[in-house]
């Protein structure tokens, strides 16, 4: 079963810097598997990045994924307050099914 | 635009189950996987199992295989998931998530329920 590892754990940073957001893998994914999602207090997920790169409908431009392999990022280029939040990466496969990171929490500096 | 509507909270005894509903309005229902993830308070999130409503094929991750079953009920639109023998660390909210697995091969949660807090305690 593949392993996602996401760092770091807690980013601080003031509204308007960049946040760099890491998820590994513990063995190589395809990138179509690989989603990433915004989580606020109190409420469900929301989907921002699916297939490693593609914006979800609706996600603002300052989002951003990329990444293969095992390593995959999520750029923030420009925090706004609303963005502070919880980020989990998703792995999908037919064998295991679907397993989440453990979440990096992006706060206020 | 789908909407997902999950029922209310539980309060359960250790041992006992839990039976929590998920009705999807606003879309096609039956042709869509649906997946139940949980979330302990202050953890984050746990994929259970999930449903094809129109062939009842379900699927389960190994931690929940023995005491999991996913439902659904195409007359009514909704999706049901069973949890047995509750234990106090399946305390949690969960969640049910309609999985997109598009033409392109992606694959992810596009719509989310609003999720249903399940308390297990003595």
């Amino acid at each position: 079963e593949i392993v996602l590892t996401q760092s770091p754990a807690t980013l601080s940073l003031s509204p308007g810097e960049r946040a760099t957001l890491s998820c590994r893998a513990s063995q190589s994914v395809g990138y179509s598997y690989l989603a990433w999602y915004q989580q606020k207090p109190g409420q469900a997920p929301r989907v921002l990045i699916f297939g490693a790169s593609n914006r979800a409908t609706g996600i603002p431009d300052r989002f951003s994924g990329s990444g293969s392999g095992t390593d995959f990022t999520l750029t923030i280029s420009r925090l706004e307050p609303e963005d502070f939040a919880v980020y989990y990466c998703q792995h999908y496969d037919q064998a295991s099914g679907v397993t989440f990171g453990p979440g990096t929490t992006v706060d206020i500096k | 635009q789908v909407q997902l509507v999950q029922s209310g909270t539980e309060v359960k005894k250790p041992g006992s189950s839990v039976k929590v509903s998920c009705k999807a309005s606003g879309d096609t229902f039956s042709n869509y996987p649906m997946s139940w993830v949980r979330q302990a308070p202050g953890h984050g999130l746990e994929w259970m199992g999930g449903i094809l409503p129109i062939s009842d094929a379900s699927n389960y991750a190994r931690k929940f295989q023995d005491r999991v079953t996913i439902t659904a009920d195409e007359s009514t639109s909704t999706v049901y998931m069973e949890l047995s023998n509750l234990r106090s660390d399946d305390t949690a909210v969960y969640y049910c998530a309609r999985d997109i697995y598009d033409a392109s091969g992606n694959f992810y949660f596009d719509r989310w329920g609003q999720g249903t807090l399940v308390t297990v305690s003595s």
